[in-house]
């Protein structure tokens, strides 16, 4: 399987604090997406990142690729407890139409 | 616009009856995928679509079937159910292809006894 693997499975912190995770993947890629899930929800888009950026920013959330390592992190600052629910990265080889997802990482933030 | 639709939100059947889960969307979308989103393996790919009569499978195909005949519509089909088929099911589109942002549907959870 190329599924793309994430860690920590889980990750629990206080409000206010940061909250980063972590992504890999075992391919070349042409662009790699993170989503947000609420529990019993579908997926939403947060970001997306080519294969020739090395980060980007939309407003608390900060992501990096590391193409060299086959590696994506995800930042979320200033957490809040709406910030709770799963994230998941997703990657799009070259050459096919198929985006794979990472097993996600469940993140709770504590008030 | 109501973005991607799913029905049924629930549905159990019994090992061997088939059904179709519908997926709607009216953004007029090119690209429309179903996953399935089983505990701890995210979500695995089981058909994709790159417009109206183009259909091609993702990772885990088997015992699933889809058409497109439509720019709005992707069903997905199980032929005969089987109890490895208990998930949650969700189709998403995307305007042209799967490199840009994927919108998904509310999901079908799926049990089948």
């Amino acid at each position: 399987s190329q599924q793309g693997e994430e860690d920590p499975q889980a990750l629990s912190i206080q409000e206010g604090e940061n909250a980063t995770m972590n992504c890999s993947y075992k391919t070349s890629i042409n662009n790699l997406q993170w989503y947000r899930q609420n529990s019993g929800r579908g997926l939403v888009h947060l970001i997306l990142i080519r294969s020739n950026e090395r980060e980007k920013h939309s407003g608390r959330l900060r992501v990096t690729l590391d193409t060299s390592k086959k590696s994506s992190s995800l930042l979320i600052t200033a957490s809040r407890a709406a910030d709770t629910a799963s994230y998941f990265c997703a990657h799009l080889n070259f050459g096919n139409e198929k985006l794979t997802f990472g097993t996600g990482t469940r993140l709770t933030i504590i008030p | 616009n109501a973005g991607v639709t799913q029905t049924p939100k629930f549905q159990v059947l019994k090992t061997g009856q088939s059904m179709t889960l519908q997926c709607a969307q009216d953004m007029n979308h090119e690209y429309m995928s179903w996953y399935r989103q089983d505990p701890g393996m995210g979500l695995r790919l089981i058909h994709y679509s790159v417009g109206a009569g183009i259909t091609d499978q993702g990772e885990v195909p088997n015992g699933y079937n889809v058409s497109r005949s439509t720019t709005e519509d992707f069903p997905l089909r199980l032929l005969s159910a089987a109890p490895s088929q208990t998930s949650v099911y969700f189709c998403a589109s995307s305007p042209r292809q799967a490199s840009y942002e994927q919108y998904f549907g509310p999901g079908t959870r799926l049990t089948v006894t």
